[in-house]
């Protein structure tokens, strides 16, 4: 049972536009949501994240919108630059879970030149 | 800048071999964990430690064990490697439950043929 969904494996944007990624979680005991980055044959580096109680928070060119009522958060990239291409990892914690993160699937974004 | 490191980065083993991933880190954190990741699918928590001589089971199953002797040190090991066993290992650390962030190491790729 996926608690964190990222339902578009793949996601290709126009270099200058708006990046949006998508995600979606069924537990509504997850208090933080986190947004994370991931290069081929690297780790995964910490992005950006939001609290429960805020619905977006904002930095630089990362921007993250929470839906909680509709349990959906999403990631906005403004401007899309080439180097944001990466698979982008959605992460939730567990209020219950004492800082154990569960995942997305992932998606991966290719910026066009 | 997260100060996690992993050893080896990338591994080929033939089955029934025993094969221990190193993962330490130099932040004095306190809470560390073992994720695993097929391509293309989400992290998933198989260990995690709160602390010297603490190690639990993460949310999949699996056949490593782990051992947290020193805070900086969290070693994978597998008795006996099979084919199954072929992913990527991410150790990750972080501070306390009050930051939310996890720092992941650069991932160890592991291939059992």
């Amino acid at each position: 049972d996926q608690q964190v969904k990222q339902n578009s494996p793949s996601l290709s944007v126009q270099e200058g536009r708006i990046s949006i990624l998508n995600c979606d979680y069924t537990n509504s005991m997850f208090d933080y949501f986190l947004w994370y980055k991931k290069y081929p044959a690297e780790g995964p580096t910490f992005l950006i994240s939001i609290s429960s109680i805020k619905d977006k928070n904002e930095d630089g060119r990362f921007t993250v919108f929470l839906n909680k009522s509709a349990k959906h958060l999403s990631l906005h990239i403004v401007p899309s630059q080439p180097g944001d291409s990466a698979v982008y990892f959605c992460a939730a914690r567990d209020l219950q879970g004492a800082q154990k993160l569960v995942f997305g699937q992932g998606t991966r974004l290719t910026i066009n030149p | 800048e997260a100060d996690i490191y992993q050893t080896p980065r990338y591994l080929v083993i033939g089955t029934g071999k025993k094969i221990t991933l190193e993962c330490s880190q130099t932040m004095g954190h306190d809470k560390m964990y073992w994720y695993q990741q097929d391509p293309g699918m989400e992290l998933h928590l198989i260990h995690y430690s709160y602390g010297v001589n603490s190690t639990e089971k993460g949310d999949l199953s699996s056949e490593s064990t782990v051992s947290r002797i020193r805070t900086e040190h969290f070693p994978l090991t597998l008795e006996s490697a099979r084919p199954s066993h072929t992913s990527q290992y991410l150790c990750a650390s972080s501070v306390d439950q009050s930051r939310n962030t996890i720092y992941f190491g650069e991932g160890s790729w592991l291939t059992v043929v």
